[in-house]
């Protein structure tokens, strides 16, 4: 059973671009957080969906990001027109139940926007 | 608004020895706790949690004491082992361990356990 895949691990966008980042929770797990970690700092929560529903994204900053978990496929997370402060790691986690302490970390993906 | 902190950004300990690691939070309504630790390179893995009910949770090796009037928790590791070295992370929900909860996270502890 494959671990939750976050890809790419590594991507580097110019300012104004957009940038994609895909999550593949665990086969079973239609739950799905994301969290962002800037640098020196802790992981802080944007967006929880589940399939084809966004349930909490008090996180989320208003402009810019957009997160889906469609009925098929990895959930997106999709920053469109990066600035430099988008920089970040980010993760997502995948639960089978929604709760928390069940839930499975990735590896997350280091953006950089040059 | 930092509503949980973890005031050291490092500890040295020897092998052996016990690790105390601590966490404050400021937000009442946070009534579950969890530990986190965390790899360079890879997602914080889940290690140990405490619901607000207690004030004591032990895991082999590894134990979380609270102190809701001080609202103050510490994860011990008892003895620690090369191992262990990595980057801990508490964290808070509102909603409890049963349901759902966006978790706040402290700004981490670096852990470094000598042979």
């Amino acid at each position: 059973n494959a671990g939750v895949m976050q890809n790419p691990r590594h991507l580097v966008r110019r300012r104004g671009q957009e940038a994609r980042l895909r999550c593949s929770p665990m086969k079973g797990h239609s739950h799905v957080y994301w969290y962002r970690q800037l640098p020196e700092e802790g992981l802080k929560f944007m967006v929880y969906l589940q399939k084809e529903n966004i349930i909490d994204e008090s996180g989320m900053p208003k402009e810019r990001f957009s997160a889906e978990f469609p009925k098929e496929g990895p959930s997106i997370l999709r920053i469109q027109q990066v600035v430099r402060g988008d920089s970040a790691a980010y993760f997502c986690a995948s639960s089978p139940t929604g709760r928390i302490t069940e839930a499975f970390f990735g590896q997350g993906t280091r953006l950089t926007v040059v | 608004d930092q509503q949980v902190k973890q005031n050291s950004p490092s500890l040295s300990v020897q092998e052996g020895r016990i690790s105390i690691l601590n966490c404050d939070y400021t937000n009442s309504m946070f009534d579950y706790f969890l530990w986190y630790k965390k790899y360079p390179a890879e997602g914080p893995t889940f290690l140990i949690s405490i619901s607000s009910i207690k004030d004591k949770n032990e895991d082999g090796r590894f134990t979380v004491f609270l102190n809701k009037s001080a609202k103050h928790l510490s994860l011990h590791i008892v003895p620690s082992q090369p191992g262990d070295s990595a980057v801990y992370f508490c964290a808070a929900s509102d909603a409890g361990g049963t349901s759902y909860g966006k978790l706040t996270f402290g700004q981490g502890t670096i852990l470094t356990v000598h042979p």
